[in-house]
């Protein structure tokens, strides 16, 4: 019954790696998006689409990539990972902009 | 700009005392406003929002939250502090009705602790 899952929820790798985060909601919206929440809790939004369609992009490294395969997902790769990269990453799903958004369980990246 | 301050990092009450969390936001268009929570180790969970009907905002678990406009103000009550309520608790401001963006800006967050 998970409305926003993500998975997976800690993941602990070494400096340099590629990484990926999943998330899939079954709420039937169309807007995901992912935040990124660091060591002093402040969350920051990174990435958002709409139907598939990226239209948030914050100013991010361009070692992240999202992808979106379906309406339903919403995947974040991590390139050439850092040790400033370990935070928690929320995905979070809406019907559409400007609506309530729902927040997965977060996963939990740390850089060694 | 959006931006939204939320003042006390920490606040601590005793249980069963009023619950006063404060939040202001600057906004140059009319804003949507949202109060969440985030449990230890958890995601966030939506407590309330404001979208520009009612000033006064019901929420969940007796959290309410009033939009004052004059005050650029959407602080966040709950009459009775109960154990269950110690959580960090985020203000957010979105673009709101005919905003440009659909991004939710946070505040820094505010760790809520009830005393027995």
């Amino acid at each position: 019954d998970t409305a926003v899952s993500q998975t997976p929820k800690y993941l602990v790798t070494q400096m340099g790696n590629d990484k990926s985060i999943k998330c899939e909601q079954n709420l039937g919206h169309d807007t995901m998006y992912w935040y990124k929440q660091d060591s002093k809790k402040f969350l920051k939004i990174m990435f958002s689409y709409n139907n598939k369609e990226l239209i948030i992009n914050e100013t991010v490294p361009n070692r992240f990539s999202p992808k979106s395969p379906d309406k339903a997902h919403l995947n974040l790769h991590i390139n050439s990972l850092e040790l400033g990269d370990s935070a928690v990453y929320f995905c979070a799903s809406s019907t559409g902009p400007q609506e309530t958004q729902y927040f997965g369980p977060g996963t939990r990246l740390l850089v060694l | 700009a959006q931006s939204v301050t939320q003042l006390g990092s920490h606040v601590s009450v005793s249980e069963g005392a009023l619950v006063l969390l404060r939040c202001n936001y600057s906004s140059s268009v009319p804003p949507y406003l949202f109060w969440y929570v985030q449990y230890p180790n958890q995601g966030l969970q939506l407590l309330l929002k404001y979208t520009s009907a009612a000033t006064l905002v019901k929420g969940i678990n007796g959290f309410e939250a009033e939009f004052k406009k004059s005050e650029t103000s959407f602080h966040l009550t709950k009459p009775s502090a109960h154990m269950s309520d110690a959580a960090e608790y985020f203000c957010a401001v979105s673009g709101g009705y005919g905003g440009a963006t659909n991004k939710l800006i946070f505040g820094t967050g505010t760790l809520l602790a009830v005393q027995p």
